[in-house]
């Protein structure tokens, strides 16, 4: 799977939108792009996914450059409850099995 | 519909004893995957089963640790003898299918003292 890099930590003021960045410089064609979050000692949330198209659900917005070498992901309206840890995984096709969460951002949302 | 349980939530084992995890799926999930998050990093993929297949043990260490998914009950991870390096937090998800959204459990933060 290809590697991802992400900046270690970021701030964010309550009820901006986040905007955090990705880069999959390597990603091939067949790899999806996956956004995880983890919550203070709990267990990773998914948040959402996609291959080339952008993609949105209830929970956030993830936009992926025309090359693929990079994508965004954006919670809209920040909340305390956001603050946490974001990865981001690529992985070959879909599937829940051998996804490497690497260290990820640390997403703090100031009130 | 309950989410996945894991229990339980906190083991402290003194090496060289057994560690039994538990995770019960959420109803109607017939997929579990292992993860294990060694303190300071990234979670680490260990095994994914089916109902009493293991589909991907590849994570897994070759040795003292097992994982089984039975018909009737939880999917257990066993970990023999453990060691001081074994002390992490283990998490537990389940999806109704392989490429559906998974849903991880609280997980079991195993302490060996």
């Amino acid at each position: 799977d290809a590697k991802t890099t992400q900046p270690p930590s970021m701030d964010c003021a309550e009820g901006r939108a986040a905007n955090l960045p990705c880069n999959h410089s390597t990603i091939s064609g067949n790899e999806y792009v996956y956004w995880y979050r983890q919550i203070h000692s709990q267990g990773p949330q998914y948040i959402i996914h996609g291959l080339k198209n952008n993609e949105t659900n209830e929970m956030a917005s993830l936009i992926i450059t025309e090359d693929r070498k990079s994508s965004t992901l954006i919670l809209p309206h920040a909340t305390l409850r956001d603050t946490a840890v974001y990865y981001c995984i690529v992985r070959v096709g879909r599937g829940n099995e051998k996804l490497t969460f690497g260290t990820g951002t640390r997403l703090t949302i100031i009130p | 519909n309950a989410g996945v349980m894991q229990n339980p939530r906190h083991l402290v084992r003194r090496r060289g004893q057994e560690a039994r995890l538990r995770c019960s799926p959420m109803k109607g999930h017939s997929h579990v995957y292992w993860y294990r998050q060694l303190p300071e990093e990234g979670l680490k993929f260990m095994v994914y089963l089916q109902k009493e297949n293991i589909i991907d043990e590849s994570g897994m260490p070759k040795e003292r640790f097992s994982a089984e998914f039975p018909k009737e009950g939880p999917s257990i991870l066993r970990i023999q003898q453990v060691v001081r390096g074994d002390s992490a937090a283990y998490f537990c998800a389940s999806g109704r299918d392989r490429a559906t959204e998974a849903f991880f459990g609280q997980g079991t933060r195993l302490t060996v003292v």
